[in-house]
This record gives C-alpha cells, sequence and structure tokens, in this order.
C-alpha cells in the first residue's frame, strides 16, 4: 500500500513564504509521478493548482509554485495572503495507472 | 462550459449498493483525451481516489476498493457512473467526480460540487 506523507499543518505570516512537502512511503518522488496540488476551502470542491510538477492551473496566482525539493514534490507560496487559508493536497500518479492522494496539509495565515 | 454534476441519493442503508451519476455538459465522455474520475472525502478527512473509466469501458480501480467498485458510462446521456456494495458506515464521504485531461499530464482539472453520501441505518 503506497502512502503519500504530507505535513498535517503549517503557519505562516501574510506577505511570508511557506514550502508544503509531498514524500512516498518507499522511494523518491520524481516528475514521472507527474505530482499535481489541489486547494480546498471547507464545504467546497477542491481547485486545481499545480500539474506535472510545476505547471499552474488556469488562472492560478504565480504565488503558486511547484518544484521537487530532495525526494519530494513540493509547493511553494510565496507572498503568502488571507484567502490562501486552506486545505492543500498533492496527488501522485503510479505506475499502475493508480493515484493517491496526499494525507493534506492544512495551512493558516497568521 | 465544461461542467460535472453529480447525483444520486444521500442516505443509503448499511450493506446495500451505492449508485451514483455524474452528468458531464460542455465535452463528450467518449473523447479519448479524458479519463473520468470517482473520488470521495469522508467528513473532516482526506480525499480519497476511488477509480477511473476511460475509452468508453476500461477502467481501473483503488486497489482497496475494487472489490467492491464497478464504474460504468453511458455514452447517450453522457454520464459516467460509480457503483460502491456492501456499504458501511465507513462509506459515508462527500464524492466526487472528475476529469483528467491526458494531453496535459496526468491530474484532475474539472471537478464537481460533490455530493455527500450517509450510510447509516
Amino acid at each position: 500500500q503506497t502512502v503519500v506523507t504530507q505535513e498535517p499543518s503549517f503557519s505562516v505570516s501574510p506577505g511570508g513564504t511557506v514550502t508544503l512537502t509531498c514524500g512516498l512511503s518507499s522511494g523518491s518522488v520524481s516528475t514521472s509521478y507527474y505530482p499535481s496540488w489541489y486547494q480546498q476551502t471547507p464545504g467546497q470542491a477542491p481547485r486545481t493548482l499545480i500539474y506535472s510538477t510545476n505547471t499552474r492551473s488556469s488562472g492560478v496566482p504565480d504565488r503558486f509554485s511547484g518544484s521537487i525539493l530532495g525526494n519530494k514534490a513540493a509547493l511553494t507560496i510565496t507572498g503568502a495572503q488571507a484567502d490562501d487559508e486552506s486545505d492543500y493536497y498533492c496527488v501522485l500518479f503510479l505506475g499502475s495507472g493508480s493515484f493517491v492522494f496526499g494525507t493534506g496539509t492544512k495551512v493558516t495565515v497568521l | 462550459q465544461v461542467q460535472l454534476q453529480e447525483s444520486g441519493p444521500g442516505l443509503v442503508k448499511p450493506s446495500e449498493t451505492l449508485s451514483l451519476t455524474c452528468t458531464v455538459s460542455g465535452v463528450s465522455v467518449s473523447s479519448d483525451v479524458y479519463f473520468w474520475s470517482w473520488i470521495r472525502q469522508p467528513p473532516g478527512k482526506g480525499l480519497e481516489w476511488i477509480g477511473y473509466i476511460y475509452n468508453s469501458g476500461n477502467t481501473n480501480y483503488n486497489p482497496s476498493l475494487k472489490s467492491r467498485v464497478a464504474i460504468s458510462v453511458d455514452t447517450s446521456k453522457n454520464q459516467f457512473s460509480l457503483k460502491l456494495t456492501s456499504l458501511t458506515a465507513a462509506d459515508t464521504a462527500v464524492y466526487y467526480c472528475a476529469r483528467e485531461f491526458l494531453l496535459e499530464g496526468r491530474y484532475f482539472d474539472l471537478w464537481g460540487r460533490g455530493t455527500l453520501v450517509t450510510v447509516s441505518s
């Protein structure tokens, strides 16, 4: 069973920078896993932020960026704003053709 | 405008079968460049991929749910559907349908608004 781990929570000051990571229970995350990132606020469907590691979805502000950091996928928010306060999920595409969601990170802006 | 809309019962009894439908508007479910997924989220918990259907009939399921899941497509109605059998309280969740656009990588580019399903007697 593949487990994808994320930090449970992060706090960031308005205008600050925060980097969320997405790791595998065994092995390293690479671009071959097509990491993608989603933002979700309570009661809403997820919103697509980043796909294929570092491509921003249409309409997503450039303060959101994706990368590979070491052996993990990463989502960086640069210049955090109050409405960035949300849950963030990464998703990895496995060689079996399946998807696995990460455990999610709750970001608080204060 | 492309939209996905889930529909189905809000309450289902334990041991019964859940049937949900996702109605797609603005694009054909028969298109070769899209896969169509179901994803769920128990209250207060994270997201879980259930499975997808593509090429009007090929499927791939989450191994942890594979024995209880079936996804099908009705091209005449431009819909795809989820059946989940042997329900327990652990299947209580918001169920989302989502689209994957193959030409841009492997990710979900469009989501429905979700429908809450409660499993309870």
